[in-house]
């Protein structure tokens, strides 16, 4: 069984449009993260949510909302995508907040044309 | 702003050539220092996390050191299945935050 899973794997999508990634832990875990990484593969914390609360919310743009229904999932909605917005998102979760190993998925790649 | 920053950005090896890949970040209180693999089209996986300087971790070929300054993931006798980007973060001060460096892509040629 995958222990974080997001979907979907690819998006290709026009500028202007609203889109969300899924993601689901099924580890039982309290603490669950949303990064991105650019071409040149850096990986950037955007999100993180403790038991459904926002606890970390870096400079992103509000076009990007993150709802997390419960604390089993974290899903991205973004509103008016613009081609810098082309990236892999990935979600990730952690027994809890701090100085935890993460659990990554396996990435969503976005591609706003 | 704290900095991770990994060094080199690539690195081409022969199958049991070992070597070394550094990281080396700023210092604030370092809460934690993790290494990751990654291997295209997946997520991150989980190597080591280190918390003070002259602790050592090992798994398989890899060993991973600390100390005040960096850390480094020594890579003895590798094969070709170790060949993948190999990324260090740390957690600083009172900050949640993860802070990734740019990884260093490792090939290990047969």
């Amino acid at each position: 069984d995958t222990a974080v899973s997001q979907t979907p794997k690819y998006l290709v999508t026009q500028m202007g449009n609203d889109k969300s990634i899924k993601c689901e832990q099924n580890l039982g875990h309290d603490t669950m993260y949303w990064y991105k990484q650019d071409s040149k593969k850096f990986l950037k914390i955007m999100f993180s949510y403790n038991n459904k609360e926002l606890i970390i919310n870096e400079t992103v743009p509000n076009r990007f909302s993150p709802k997390s229904p419960d604390k089993a999932h974290l899903n991205l909605h973004i509103n008016s995508l613009e081609l810098g917005d082309s990236a892999v998102y990935f979600c990730a979760s952690s027994s809890r907040q701090g100085v935890e190993k993460l659990f990554f998925g396996s990435g969503t790649q976005l591609s706003v044309l | 702003e704290d900095q991770v920053t990994q060094s080199p950005e690539a690195l081409r090896l022969q199958e049991g050539e070992s070597s070394s890949l550094n990281c080396s970040y700023t210092v604030s209180g370092l809460r934690g220092l993790f290494w990751y693999r990654q291997d295209p089209g997946k997520g991150p996986e989980f190597l080591f996390t280190l918390y003070s300087a002259g602790e050592e971790k090992e798994k398989e070929r890899l060993k991973a050191t600390l100390t005040k300054k960096e850390s480094f993931l020594h890579i003895t006798a590798p094969k070709p299945e170790d060949s993948a980007t190999y990324l260090c973060a740390s957690t600083q001060g009172g900050s949640e935050k993860l802070v990734f460096g740019k990884g260093t892509k490792l090939t290990v040629n047969p």
